[in-house]
């Protein structure tokens, strides 16, 4: 089955303390994004990947950072996570159409 | 500054009635036009999409109109179904790179 997977799909953590959500995709797509969710804001791009060991700045990068070392991964790392960034984040993947393929999201609550 | 805004926060419809949700854009600069439906503690799906150069796109009970010129795009939901209620987005694509989200619509369909 075709699917974009993420984990963990709850996390709650302190301030501070690392954390590394991870995502997969078995689509062999090239193009892979990072989004969170907040209330009355929609969703917002946080990176993006375009290939392997390509990747760049979506809307709200700031206290993120991606790794794109194979093309079925893109995990999300937050190395100081702060009150802020407690949010739903999706990961998604899309192919040579516009169309993106998104995970089922991960509820992240920081203390 | 929000490039992309959806008004309303939430509507609510009669079952076998016209839904119509709204999306309102100020950036002429975006080519490819999507919405992406949502239920509670699942990722965004694909729905329907156009392209800039077209001004209508149906498929099935969802039809998709773009006016360039007023910057706005909706979406015609009917007859509408107990299950299509779920939270809409717009997303709204710019050199085949970044996708811009609106904040949502909650949309209920009422028996």
């Amino acid at each position: 089955e075709a699917q974009v997977t993420q984990n963990p799909r709850y996390l709650i953590t302190v301030t501070g303390k690392k954390l590394t959500v991870t995502c997969s995709q078995n689509m062999n797509h090239e193009y892979m994004s990072w989004y969170r969710q907040d209330p009355g804001l929609g969703l917002r791009q946080i990176y993006y990947s375009m290939n392997v060991e390509v990747t760049d700045k979506g809307d709200v990068p700031e206290g993120y950072k991606v790794s794109r070392k194979e093309k079925r991964n893109f995990p999300l790392i937050l190395e100081s996570p702060s009150p802020n960034q407690t949010s739903l984040y999706f990961c998604a993947s899309r192919g040579d159409s516009y169309e993106q393929y998104f995970g089922p999201g991960t509820r992240l609550t920081v203390t | 500054d929000q490039q992309v805004k959806q008004n309303s926060p939430s509507l609510s419809v009669q079952e076998g009635r016209i839904s119509i949700l709204n999306c309102d854009y100020t950036n002429s600069m975006f080519d490819y036009f999507l919405w992406y439906k949502k239920y509670p503690a699942e990722g965004p799906t694909f729905l329907i999409s156009i392209s800039s150069i077209k001004d209508k796109n149906e498929d099935g009970r969802f039809t998709v109109f773009l006016n360039k010129s007023a910057k706005h795009l909706s979406l015609h939901i009917v007859p509408s179904q107990p299950g299509d209620s779920a939270v809409y987005f717009c997303a709204l694509i710019q050199g085949a790179q970044k996708l811009v989200f609106g904040q949502g619509t909650r949309l209920t369909i009422n028996p």
